[in-house]
Formats: structure tokens, C-alpha cells, sequence
């Protein structure tokens, strides 16, 4: 158990709907990551916030789009649902203090979205 | 920009045998290096990392990577596979991407394959 949890476990929906998904990172961790794996894209990073910040953007949609609370848990928002968006997301937090570098991410179990 | 090429996408050993998955990776910068390990319906769990200390790297259930800065590359090894080991597995780079952020760029996995 990395400590990072995420719900839904799985969200089933139909084209042209919105969703939101949601993580907690693990207690004390300032960084979320979102990801997005599918079969054909592989593991993506989406994007990143850091302390209700948003840090770095990677391949994520205009119709994506995700915040982080005070509280420091994270939301992602998936609008306009198409066909290929089906894949698992995850979520993993970090410390992310001056040695950066070498914090490794502690990953949550996913969500599986699966749009119809 | 760094990018991570894991040279097999399926490999398939005897129960028992040898353990070998092969990283080759790509970066501007000095970079810290991981492996993930994936299995089925769940999340990323780390195996091990590499942050300049040494550079045999000893993970988690036998595991062991070596950075070969000349050759680029971060090879997974084990010297004897057990059935539990049969899933997917990751190489990692993170690497400096710009206002105090690190980012994890993804190989596309190498799914393992234990035959009793």
C-alpha cells in the first residue's frame, strides 16, 4: 500500500459526459502527479501540481483539467468524453523538496474509466 | 529532453533462471534513474532507484539495476525468477524540467513472463 489513494476504482460512462476523479496523496507529500496508461500511449504524465500550485503540464487535453485543494488532494477533470479517453488514470505524490531529483513517486491504485 | 527505450517488450523465463530486462535512456542532465514494477490490475510499486551513490543499485525481492554512464543504459536484474515476478515492469528517467519540477518520463514497459 503506497499510501496514495484514488476514487473511484473504476467509472463507467458515455460519450460526451464529464467526470471527476480524485486522489489523496500520501500524508505530508506536496507534489500530485496525474498519468494517464492506455494500450496504445503507454504511461503519460498529464500534469503536476505542487502545494495547490499547478508545476508542469505534459500531454494533457484542452478538455482536461485537474486542481489541488488545500487540503492537498487532487481532482481530475475529464469534460467532452470520447471513446479514446477509456484508459486507467493514476495519481502519485511526492515530496518534492530541494533534492527533487531522486524523490521517487508513490503511485495510487488507478482509475479505470471506460467511456461507452 | 530525456526519453527511456526498454529494448524488449515481452520477455519469458523458466522458473528459476535468470532475470535480465534491458534500459537504455536519453538526458540533457545528470539523471536519477527507477524501475517500477506493475502487476495486474494495480499500480506502480518502485523497485529501485538510482541517484549517483553507487552505481549497483539493490532493490526490493532481489532485484538489482547497474548504471553504465558510458553505455546509457540501467539494466533490471535477478538472478533467479519466481513465478510471483511475472508482471510488467518499468525503466524511469526523471529529469529537470523547469521551475523547480522534476518529471518522470516513462519506458513502455517489458511485460515479464515466469514459466514454472
Amino acid at each position: 500500500d503506497s499510501g496514495v489513494t484514488q476514487t473511484p476504482k473504476h467509472l463507467i460512462t458515455a460519450t460526451g459526459q464529464r467526470v471527476t476523479l480524485r486522489c489523496s496523496p500520501r500524508s505530508g507529500d506536496l507534489s500530485v502527479y496525474w498519468y494517464q496508461q492506455s494500450l496504445d500511449q503507454g504511461l503519460q504524465f498529464l500534469i503536476q501540481y505542487y502545494n495547490g500550485e499547478e508545476r508542469a503540464k505534459g500531454n494533457i487535453l484542452e478538455r482536461f483539467s485537474a486542481q489541488q485543494f488545500p487540503d492537498l488532494h487532487s481532482e481530475l477533470n475529464l469534460s467532452s468524453l470520447e471513446l479514446g479517453d477509456s484508459a486507467l488514470y493514476f495519481c502519485a505524490s511526492s515530496p518534492q523538496g530541494v533534492a527533487g531529483l531522486y524523490n521517487e513517486q508513490f503511485f495510487g491504485p488507478g482509475t479505470r474509466l471506460t467511456v461507452l | 529532453a530525456q526519453s527511456v527505450t526498454q529494448l524488449d517488450s515481452h520477455v519469458s523465463v523458466s522458473e528459476g533462471t535468470p532475470v535480465l530486462l534491458r534500459c537504455n535512456y536519453s538526458s540533457s542532465y545528470s539523471p536519477s534513474l527507477f524501475w517500477y514494477v506493475q502487476h495486474p490490475n494495480k499500480g506502480l510499486q518502485l523497485l529501485l532507484k538510482y541517484t549517483s551513490a553507487a552505481t549497483l543499485v539493490k532493490g526490493i525481492n532481489g532485484f538489482e539495476a547497474e548504471f553504465k554512464k558510458s553505455e546509457t543504459s540501467f539494466h533490471l536484474t535477478k538472478p533467479s525468477a519466481h513465478m510471483s515476478d511475472a508482471a510488467e515492469y518499468f525503466c524511469v528517467v526523471s529529469a529537470y524540467s523547469g521551475a523547480g519540477s522534476y518529471q518522470l518520463t516513462f519506458g513502455k514497459g517489458t511485460k515479464l513472463s515466469v514459466i514454472p
